[in-house]
């Protein structure tokens, strides 16, 4: 079946620098999304992405979907101690309801 | 406006015992979804509705039946539970389009003993 390969599975960081992440797929997508989940909550959407190429950005987020398809990448500038948390790619196929989610890059953010 | 709800927030069940998890959204989504979430991975999906009636297999259906009641209701049923179930469990909703996006409740927290 489709899977998604998302990197780094966890990284720590020096609190004003930039983080980047990336998820990859077997097969082609049709739409991205993006969560962040904090401990004990459910995840929440950051960005969506629709379109080969598109690049969208949510306030310090940015968020682009690979011209391939099947690969999508997340940038945050100037972190900040509140971006820790588990950050999850998901991606759609065409014709279908459902979505498939990465296995999660956890972010720690060192002040 | 709530978005999506669920109850319980914790449970814990002996093994054999059922339960049902109940999920509710206000956001008059067709679709409904029902994840599960263990350490270390990421969200696998269990079953979904694509519309009110109809329901479908994810990736990890088995030991689970599910209950589409209506536009805004979706229920997942544990009717024997095994210790493999723990887990927290996820329900989410998306829009009218198929290509919409997820939101997701804040978790039920299961633990079989």
């Amino acid at each position: 079946g489709q899977q998604l390969n998302q990197s780094p599975q966890s990284m720590f960081i020096q609190e004003g620098e930039d983080v980047s992440m990336n998820c990859t797929s077997s097969s082609i997508f049709n739409t991205w999304l993006w969560y962040k989940q904090d401990p004990g909550e459910g995840p929440v959407l950051l960005i969506a992405l629709y379109k080969a190429g598109e690049l969208t950005s949510n306030g310090r987020l940015t968020a682009q979907f690979g011209i391939t398809r099947k690969d999508s990448f997340l940038n945050i500038s100037a972190s900040i101690p509140s971006d820790v948390g588990i950050y999850f790619c998901a991606g759609q196929g065409s014709g279908t309801y459902k979505y498939i989610f990465g296995t999660g890059t956890r972010l720690k953010v060192l002040a | 406006n709530a978005g999506v709800t669920q109850t319980p927030k914790f449970q814990v069940l002996k093994t054999g015992q059922s339960m049902t998890l109940q999920c509710a959204q206000d956001m008059n989504h067709n679709s409904m979804y029902w994840y599960r979430q263990d350490p270390g991975m990421g969200l696998r999906l269990i079953y979904y509705s694509a519309s009110e009636g109809t329901t479908d297999k994810g990736e990890v259906p088995n030991g689970y039946n599910v209950s589409r009641l209506n536009k805004r209701e979706f229920s997942l049923r544990l009717e024997s539970a095994a210790p493999s179930q723990t887990s927290v469990y996820f329900c989410a909703s998306s829009g009218v389009g198929i290509a919409d996006t997820q939101y997701f409740g804040p978790g039920t927290r299961l633990t079989v003993l």
